[in-house]
């Protein structure tokens, strides 16, 4: 069975600071995607970047970044000059080629002005 | 597309109330899953559907739980009869399948709201 792990249970970062989560999982899969949730105080779940295991670049989207480490099982976000609304809990979270979703227990960030 | 609805966005009922929690999926979606989420316990995959067929229930925590697909547009857990430790926020979320022509490949969830459940 897959598991993900985020070891990060909180962390806080300054204002226009970077900051990174980190995430690893387990798989015996060879092709696979991952993806980075964000929820914000209003709980709703917005997808704020995916990678494809297959791809060797790593995923960016504006201020957010990922270091996809596949040997490692790895798969950590870098939020770039955070803003205050970054503060969310973030997941981490696999899909295998059988559409099965495993989410890890999430990081809580609190940006600090 | 207005994304995943769900309703009621709070539901506030007395122990041994029967609960019925309610989704519509993104248009074109044919899998569709229920989360709870709680501080103690954190997001937990309740049961999954494909095609309306459920495929995955072993996340349901017990008989008082139960969820149904009629159709490719509606679904709905219902809990009976309610329990203060039912108490939790409910996601549902939808994703087309993998590898059909033309859509994304990765099959992000898209989730709803949530449902704000507490039970006295």
């Amino acid at each position: 069975a897959q598991t993900v792990t985020q070891s990060q249970p909180e962390m806080s970062v300054q204002e226009a600071e970077t900051v990174t989560l980190s995430c690893t999982y387990d798989t015996s899969e060879n092709n696979y995607y991952l993806f980075w949730y964000k929820q914000p105080p209003s709980r709703q779940m917005i997808l704020v970047i995916r990678q494809e295991a297959y791809k060797q670049q790593n995923a960016t989207e504006n201020r957010f970044s990922v270091n996809f480490q596949k040997a490692a099982k790895s798969f950590s976000l870098k939020i770039s000059d955070s803003q205050l609304g970054d503060t969310a809990m973030y997941f981490c979270a696999f899909r295998n080629t059988g559409n099965q979703f495993y989410f890890g227990t999430g990081t809580s960030l609190t940006v600090i002005p | 597309d207005a994304g995943v609805i769900q309703s009621p966005r709070h539901e506030v009922t007395e122990m041994g109330q029967e609960v019925t929690l309610r989704c519509k999926p993104i248009s074109g979606h044919d899998y569709l899953f229920w989360y709870r989420q709680t501080m103690m316990r954190g997001l937990e995959l309740l049961i999954y559907f494909n095609n309306n067929v459920p495929i995955d229930d072993s996340g349901m925590p017990e008989d008082r739980f139960s969820a149904k697909m009629p159709n490719a547009s509606f679904s709905t857990l219902k809990i009976q009869p309610s329990e203060p430790r039912d108490s939790a926020v409910y996601f549902c979320a939808s994703s087309n399948s993998p590898g059909l022509a033309g859509l994304s490949s990765y099959n992000e969830q898209f989730f709803g709201p949530g449902t704000r459940l507490t039970v006295l």
